[in-house]
């Protein structure tokens, strides 16, 4: 069965620190891993995705296989990414979605 | 093209009464998707449309929970007998045919059951 897990509803860091949102998953082949985010009063959109091994707004993600997690890290937090930040995956067709980690940046 | 447009944004009904969302694509997208939301929680899964075929349906869709998508762009989701179980926000999301794997989100349509 697919599943996604984020183990933190909620994480709160002072600006300028680093910050990781963990994610882990569940998946019997070989999945393909997104971080979505959602900003107060905005729709969801696509933050970034393992295939692209890109970084976004500062943040980056590693898939790691071993320890089927994909963990989102961001070496210093700004108060503009407070936000939902949702982990998902999909193994071609349907996308399962983690209960999602709300990020609060302090000033 | 101002993205995926759903209707209504809110819905207020009484338990019993039957309700219909309605979701329009991102233009030359083929895949649709319905999610349901409740608070604290993710999107949960409810169904998908490749063009007009509906080729996978969650478990959490009852039978009072009916979703077409007639000439393969827009798509309506009917929730009959509506219980206070469905109140949510339901969320379309498109795909366009390549691999990029973006899901476009609408932004909802928030139920709530009285």
């Amino acid at each position: 069965a697919q599943r996604v897990t984020q183990p933190e509803k909620l994480l709160s860091v002072f600006k300028g620190a680093p910050v990781e949102l963990k994610c882990n998953y569940s998946y019997s082949g070989s999945p393909e891993l997104f971080w979505y985010v959602q900003y107060s009063r905005q729709r969801l959109q696509l933050l970034l995705r393992h295939i692209s091994r890109e970084s976004i707004k500062g943040f980056t993600a590693d898939l790691n296989k071993g320890e089927t997690s994909f963990h989102l890290k961001k070496p210093f937090a700004q108060e503009e990414d407070s936000a939902m930040y949702y982990c998902a995956l999909t193994g071609g067709q349907n996308f399962v979605f983690g209960p999602g980690t709300r990020l609060s940046v302090l000033p | 093209d101002t993205g995926v447009s759903q209707n209504p944004r809110h819905k207020i009904t009484k338990r019993g009464q039957n309700v219909t969302f309605r979701c329009d694509p991102i233009s030359e997208h083929n895949r649709l998707y319905w999610y349901r939301q409740t608070l604290g929680q993710g999107p949960e899964f409810l169904t998908y449309f490749q063009n007009e075929a509906q080729l996978e349906k969650s478990r959490l869709l009852s039978d009072r929970f009916s979703a077409e998508r007639p000439k393969g762009s827009f798509s309506t989701l009917e929730i009959q007998r509506t219980e206070q179980g469905d109140s949510a926000m339901y969320l379309c999301a498109t795909r366009d045919r390549g691999h990029s794997g973006e899901l476009f989100f609408g932004e909802g349509s928030r139920l709530t059951v009285l």
